[in-house]
């Protein structure tokens, strides 16, 4: 199993750029969430999937969109990128039970804005 | 939105020494968790915690849930150098929403 799985690693976009980051998790949880992570600022949630067909605003969802594609895809779209989205991203899964917390992150996607 | 701060910002130690943080949050939650990360990785979950006065371990690493809900430790035992890495805590009321504390940097001296 790969576990959670993102592309890219790394992006560098100019202002003003569109791009998509691609998820994708092989352990059949329904929960899908994206992080943000800023030095100094720990992880800050922009988008959860509680289940497919479902989209949630988190914490900092301005600038981003979402499209759970199926069960095991779930990405994250900035459709006019700005600098201050320079971040590292992190996709995470879990099942969808209410007693389990346990989130399980794939290893982020490197972006600079420009 | 939910503020976690979590302190000391870094540490510097010894192997071999004990090691102790703690998160503070403005809010109540009924789930804390904490988590480690090494560099270029995703956070991994260490201990989760769902009962306020809870203490739990996981080998060398205990942590317990604030009475007050508003709190939680972390302890390392008797330290080694695979223990380098950001310990974040996060707490959760809903099982979706997760908010993370600014973390703790470890650095384990040989």
């Amino acid at each position: 199993n790969a576990g959670v799985t993102q592309t890219p690693k790394f992006q560098v976009l100019k202002t003003g750029q569109s791009m998509t980051l691609q998820c994708a998790q092989d352990m059949n949880h329904n929960s899908m969430y994206w992080y943000r992570q800023d030095p100094g600022m720990g992880l800050r949630l922009i988008y959860y999937s509680a289940s497919e067909g479902t989209t949630d605003k988190g914490e900092v969802p301005n600038g981003y969109n979402v499209s759970r594609l199926n069960k095991r895809e779930f990405s994250l779209r900035l459709e006019s990128a700005a600098p201050s989205q320079t971040s590292v991203y992190f996709c995470a899964s879990k099942v969808h039970r209410v007693t389990d917390y346990e989130q399980y992150f794939g290893p982020g996607t490197r972006l600079t804005v420009t | 939105g939910q503020q976690l701060n979590q302190s000391p910002q870094s540490m510097f130690i010894q192997e071999g020494e004990d090691v102790s943080m703690n998160c503070t949050s403005s809010s109540i939650f009924n789930t804390w968790l904490w988590y480690k990360q090494e560099p270029g990785e995703g956070p991994v979950l260490l201990i989760a915690l769902y009962k306020a006065g809870e203490l739990t371990s996981n080998g060398r690493l205990t942590a317990q849930f604030g009475i007050t809900r508003k709190d939680s430790f972390l302890n390392i035992s008797a330290s080694i150098p695979s223990d380098v890495g950001i310990y974040f805590c996060a707490g959760t009321n809903t099982g979706n929403q997760f908010y993370f504390g600014t973390g703790t940097s470890l650095t384990v001296i040989p």
